[in-house]
């Protein structure tokens, strides 16, 4: 599967612990995008990155939240000390080039559950 | 700031009904419009996409007309399936290196046979 890859699918949380979220870009592509979807709401961004950098963080919250997208392996999406509010779908998405006519490829998500 | 209106839902029709969706938009300058689907369960799939003014995006008998005179790029289908049942959702993306994508609410469709 060349598509953009995103695990877990399903993760479950107790308010106060750590949630990372993952993802692999598909093949080629540079720039990553996180966007997060309440219930009954459209996708709003959080954060873009290209290898090393974060290029964009103006949709993220100033605390708890941090993303990550190294040289090597998956961009990782870090929530600390999680609260009932952070459940939600997360998504992934990819491009191949900064341009803002190119489409992004989306992940199926993870669906964050905090208890 | 950028934003994108689109109608609410849900919409219900009958298997081979004609569909619209409206999405209008507000943005400086030219952004680039997109339509994207999503099924229960899975990420969005983009549809169609239009990058300039009277461009017309088509995919899977689906069409948008980006039409810079009224901000609006509605999404149309002729003939709907029961298989079409999915959410909806209209996208913008400013005329920047690298800018992210600004997303309607999303509007659920649901096609009964």
């Amino acid at each position: 599967n060349a598509g953009v890859m995103q695990n877990p699918r399903h993760l479950v949380r107790r308010r106060g612990q750590e949630a990372r979220l993952r993802c692999s870009p598909m093949k080629g592509h540079s720039h990553v995008y996180w966007y997060r979807q309440l219930p009954e709401e459209g996708l709003k961004f959080m954060v873009y990155l290209q290898k090393e950098n974060i290029i964009d963080e103006s949709g993220m919250p100033k605390e708890r939240f941090s993303a990550e997208f190294p040289k090597e392996g998956p961009s990782i999406l870090r929530i600390q000390q999680v609260v009932r509010g952070d459940s939600a779908a997360y998504f992934c998405a990819s491009s191949n080039r900064e341009t803002s006519n190119q489409p992004q490829h989306f992940g199926d998500g993870t669906r964050l559950s905090i208890l | 700031g950028n934003s994108v209106t689109q109608m609410e839902g849900p919409v219900t029709l009958s298997e081979e009904a004609f569909l619209t969706i409206n999405c209008t938009y507000t943005a400086t300058g030219y952004p680039s419009l997109f339509w994207y689907v999503q099924y229960p369960g899975e990420g969005l799939q983009l549809l169609l996409k239009a990058t300039k003014a009277d461009d017309k995006g088509s995919n899977k008998g689906f069409e948008a007309t980006y039409r810079k005179e009224t901000t609006s790029f509605h999404l149309e289908k002729g003939s709907v399936q029961v298989s079409d049942s999915a959410v909806y959702f209209c996208a913008l993306s400013a005329n920047q290196a690298g800018t992210a994508l600004i997303f309607g609410k999303g509007t659920t469709l649901s096609v009964s046979s």
